[in-house]
């Protein structure tokens, strides 16, 4: 049991550049979520998925895509890389629902965009 | 809508002295609310939660957290700080409203240093 794994740990891009940033987990969980991390801001959602073949937007989701084709993988697409998309993103998973509830979250990607 | 505010962003204390980070909420609802702990350049890990149940919730390393309806509070403490205490700690609300059920608020985080 891996738990959330992300893939890469950092990466460097260049303005304009696109990549994928990879989530996987293999808990079963339906709900799965990216954020980011900024200094002084805490962590902010971007996207989430309450099950395969649904997202929706959170709190800064311009600039970013998701997609959910199965119920282990969430990937995070940067269409154009910007120097503002410079932060470090962490991918989460959970159940639904209920009062269970705990969010697992990966080691998370450390990503520059110069 | 759901908020949470951690009043201090860096707090520092000595090597088995108390620790106390603060955190008020702002819920329309019975909040579940959390503390999740994350040390440098690492993952973030759940330290607590409350979900309605006991007031007084115990977490991992000694830590605790009460929470207050009437002061919409949910201060985390220890009693005695350890070197390893050394981390960023994040208050935590679940939000409630329409699809996004689930989804986490998170305060800005509290900075610990603990000195020897």
């Amino acid at each position: 049991n891996a738990g959330v794994t992300q893939t890469p740990k950092f990466q460097v891009l260049k303005t304009g550049q696109s990549m994928t940033l990879q989530c996987a987990q293999d808990m079963n969980h339906e709900y799965m979520s990216w954020y980011r991390q900024d200094p002084g801001m805490g962590l902010r959602l971007i996207h989430y998925s309450v099950g395969a073949g649904i997202t929706d937007q959170g709190e800064v989701p311009n600039g970013y895509n998701v997609s959910r084709s199965t119920t282990e993988d969430f990937p995070l697409r940067l269409l154009s890389a910007a120097p503002s998309q410079t932060s470090v993103y962490f991918c989460a998973s959970s159940y639904a629902s209920g009062n269970m509830y705990e969010q697992f979250f990966g080691p998370g990607t450390r990503l520059t965009v110069l | 809508a759901q908020s949470v505010t951690q009043l201090d962003s860096h707090v520092s204390v000595s090597e088995g002295t108390p620790v106390l980070l603060r955190c008020n909420y702002s819920s329309s609802y019975s909040p579940s609310l959390f503390w999740y702990v994350q040390h440098p350049n690492k993952g973030l890990q759940l330290l607590l939660k409350y979900t309605s149940a006991a007031t007084l919730v115990k977490g991992i390393n000694g830590f605790e957290a009460e929470f207050k309806k009437s002061e919409t509070s949910f201060h985390l403490t220890k009693p005695s700080a350890h070197m390893s205490d050394a981390a960023e700690y994040f208050c935590v609300v679940r939000d409630y409203y329409g699809g996004s059920q689930g989804n986490l608020i998170f305060g800005k985080g509290t900075k610990l240093s603990v000195k020897p």
